[in-house]
């Protein structure tokens, strides 16, 4: 149980484009959806969080105007990164969670390369 | 803030041997701490869960202790295999909050 699908699992394109990556709690309500980044060698940092149903709260530091995240659902969240360019490339990780406090189930991470 | 420090970085050891990871965090008011493994270009998995009422947690080879009043959680791993290979992340709860720490970079060498 408790299953996260995120995809696409990796995505290669030119600067300027925008890139939607999608998180699915599969056999679970999520109420509560996270939103991380990580960088090589280092540990996943907080982007966002995300009720469904409300406006996302954003760590200190991300543009939310760059980062938009919608949770219209309690299975699906969505993340896209609007104009990306080549600083955004990264390995995006989502993690859902059916309660405050409770365990964060993560999906595999998307690769995303900007050129 | 809570500030979440893994102890080392990395470890290289031989195959069978047993070994202990550490995990120290700043602030005792924490509602859970998670073991988790991330192989290369993946997620996460979580390896097993502690609450904060708990003093350890055990699945097969792998053991999870919490010592609240000291700040420190160890993950134990017996007689490591080479598929054992992968980075080992803590992460402490409070609120609804995860905060990690950076990893230990575990090699199981045949």
């Amino acid at each position: 149980g408790a299953v996260v699908s995120q995809h696409p699992s990796r995505v290669i394109c030119k600067s300027g484009t925008s890139v939607k990556i999608e998180c699915r709690s599969l056999d679970f309500q999520a109420t509560t959806m996270f939103w991380y980044r990580q960088f090589p060698k280092q540990s996943l940092m907080l982007m966002a969080t995300s009720n469904e149903g409300s406006k996302a709260t954003y760590e200190q530091g991300v543009e939310k105007d760059k980062f938009l995240i919608n949770h219209a659902s309690l299975t699906l969240s969505t993340l896209t990164v609007t104009s990306a360019h080549p600083e955004d490339s990264s390995f995006y990780i989502c993690s859902a969670a059916d309660g405050p406090g409770q365990p964060q189930h993560f999906g595999d991470g998307t690769r995303l390369s900007i050129l | 803030k809570q500030e979440v420090t893994q102890i080392p970085a990395a470890l290289s050891v031989p195959e069978g041997e047993n070994l202990v990871l550490n995990c120290s965090f700043t602030d005792s008011a924490i509602y859970n701490l998670q073991w988790f493994r991330q192989d290369p270009g993946k997620g996460l998995t979580s390896l097993l869960l502690i609450q904060s009422s708990q003093r350890e947690q055990t699945s097969g080879r792998l053991n999870a202790s919490l010592d609240k009043s000291s700040g420190r959680s160890t993950l134990y791993i017996a007689a490591s295999q080479p598929g054992d290979s992968a980075t080992y992340l803590c992460g402490e709860t409070s609120g609804s909050r995860l905060t990690f720490g950076e990893g230990t970079q575990l090699t199981v060498n045949p």
